[in-house]
């Protein structure tokens, strides 16, 4: 399917153990997002991507690790979860920096 | 840290009358200008952007931007139930990805 795909939709881990949520887009965008939404603070930047093998820090790293060997995939793990990092996390995509981004159906994680 | 604000809502107004959306910037420099639509449990969907000062309209939508006052709303005319949502505002400036407002939540009553 053309677009940008999460997975999984919805996921229950618990305190301590590794995660992984899954983004592939099939527009070959060069640039890609991880955002994190909570109530009370709306979208903060995880992660970004300007390119394959190229990576830098969001707003809100800590505890996350991301990598992007192919351009169309860029994974989200979360090395030790904590239940501070239960929240929706949203992947975008972008063909340059300049444009609007266009987002995941975004997962749902709860850390227990 | 670069800011967008908002107010969180929510904004109700009544069927077929004038939504007016709000955001403000903290970056001076700022240079393109992103609303978003968010249905409750739904992804953010892009609806409008703009990058230089006045207005922008794309169908019941107005974009207006203004630099000097580091303001930048989103009209929608002729509001329909449909409507009813989350409504973010995003900043781009420099080399760093966007920025996101918190969101206004709108209610548009039948």
């Amino acid at each position: 399917d053309a677009g940008i795909t999460q997975s999984p939709r919805y996921k229950i881990t618990e305190t301590g153990r590794q995660v992984t949520l899954m983004c592939h887009q099939t527009w070959s965008h060069s640039y890609m997002f991880w955002y994190r939404q909570d109530l009370g603070h709306g979208l903060r930047l995880i992660y970004y991507s300007a390119a394959a093998d190229i990576t830098d820090k969001g707003e809100v790293p800590d505890g996350y690790v991301v990598s992007r060997s192919k351009t169309e995939n860029f994974p989200l793990t979360l090395e030790s979860a904590t239940r501070s990092q239960t929240s929706v996390y949203f992947c975008a995509s972008s063909e340059d920096r300049d444009y609007g981004y266009t987002f995941g159906s975004g997962t749902r994680l709860t850390v227990v | 840290q670069k800011e967008v604000e908002q107010n969180s809502g929510p904004l109700s107004v009544p069927e077929g009358a004038i939504a007016s959306l709000n955001c403000t910037y903290s970056d001076r420099g700022s240079q393109s200008f992103f609303w978003y639509r968010q249905y409750s449990g739904k992804s953010p969907e892009l609806i409008m952007f703009i990058y230089s000062n006045g207005d922008k309209e794309d169908g019941r939508f107005t974009a207006q931007l203004n630099k000097a006052s580091q303001y930048v709303s989103l009209l929608i005319r002729d509001s329909q139930p449909s409507d009813s949502a989350t409504y973010l505002c995003a900043v781009l400036s420099g080399n760093t990805p966007l920025v996101f407002g918190k969101g206004t939540r709108l209610s548009v009553i039948a």
